[in-house]
């Protein structure tokens, strides 16, 4: 079975640019989580979504925003890129929202703003 | 808000040796779970452990294990038998198991441990 899937793999953008990141999780999960990962840090949740409706918000700015698809993958949109926001973008798939189920990651996309 | 301090930004050991990384908590809940996660250079975050908070005994996983002190909050990991491929960044993670509000399903990481195994 294949794993949480991201793309793209990386991608450069200038600062003030928009981003679009994407996401397929598991088959049969229904749940996705975004995380930011800067360099040398551990990651910091960013958003859930379950069934299309978002569940979960993490202390990140609105220009950070997500949705999900019918099909239950997702998209982790940024706008007005700043330098600060290069990072590696990790996606989490689970069967549920709940804190009872794993979450399994993706490869992650390492975004880089020049 | 929970938080997770990991105080060994690197540790290393020989190959086929123990060590141990350590991992405190905080929180104001009664259950939850703890996990490590290991994330090795291809970034690929991979789960070692998980442990129940309401189950005193503590979770073994092969060459893994975790001393849980549920009173102390803390959560550490052992690798018996070190293998080179046990080389990577280590994160220690907590979870609500129900948590309400925007905090749901979130896992809050540690700052990780690097782990160097020496040949």
């Amino acid at each position: 079975d294949a794993g949480v899937t991201q793309s793209p793999t990386h991608l450069i953008k200038t600062r003030g640019q928009q981003v679009t990141l994407r996401c397929s999780p598991i088959s049969g999960h229904k749940s996705v989580s975004w995380y930011q990962q800067v360099l040398g840090q551990g990651p910091q949740f960013i958003f859930q979504y379950y069934e299309k409706e978002e569940r979960g918000r993490g202390n990140f700015p609105d220009r950070f925003s997500a949705r999900q698809f019918p099909n239950y993958s997702s998209e982790l949109n940024v706008n007005a890129l700043l330098l600060g926001d290069s990072a590696l973008y990790l996606c989490a798939s689970s069967l549920g929202p709940s804190g009872s189920y794993e979450q399994y990651f993706g490869p992650g996309t390492r975004l880089t703003v020049t | 808000a929970q938080t997770v301090t990991q105080s060994q930004p690197e540790m290393s050991v020989q190959e086929a040796e123990t060590v141990t990384l350590s991992c405190t908590y905080d929180t104001s809940e009664s259950d939850y779970y703890l996990f490590w996660y290991k994330q090795p250079p291809s970034r690929q975050m991979i789960l070692v452990i998980r442990q129940e908070a309401y189950k005193q005994q503590n979770a073994t996983e092969n060459r893994f294990s975790v001393n849980f002190q549920k009173a102390a909050k803390s959560f550490s990991l052992k690798i018996s038998d070190s293998q080179l491929g046990d080389a990577a960044m280590y994160f220690c993670a907590y979870r609500s198991p129900n948590a309400g509000g925007t905090s749901y399903g979130k896992l809050t990481f540690g700052q990780g441990t690097i782990l160097t195994v020496h040949p």
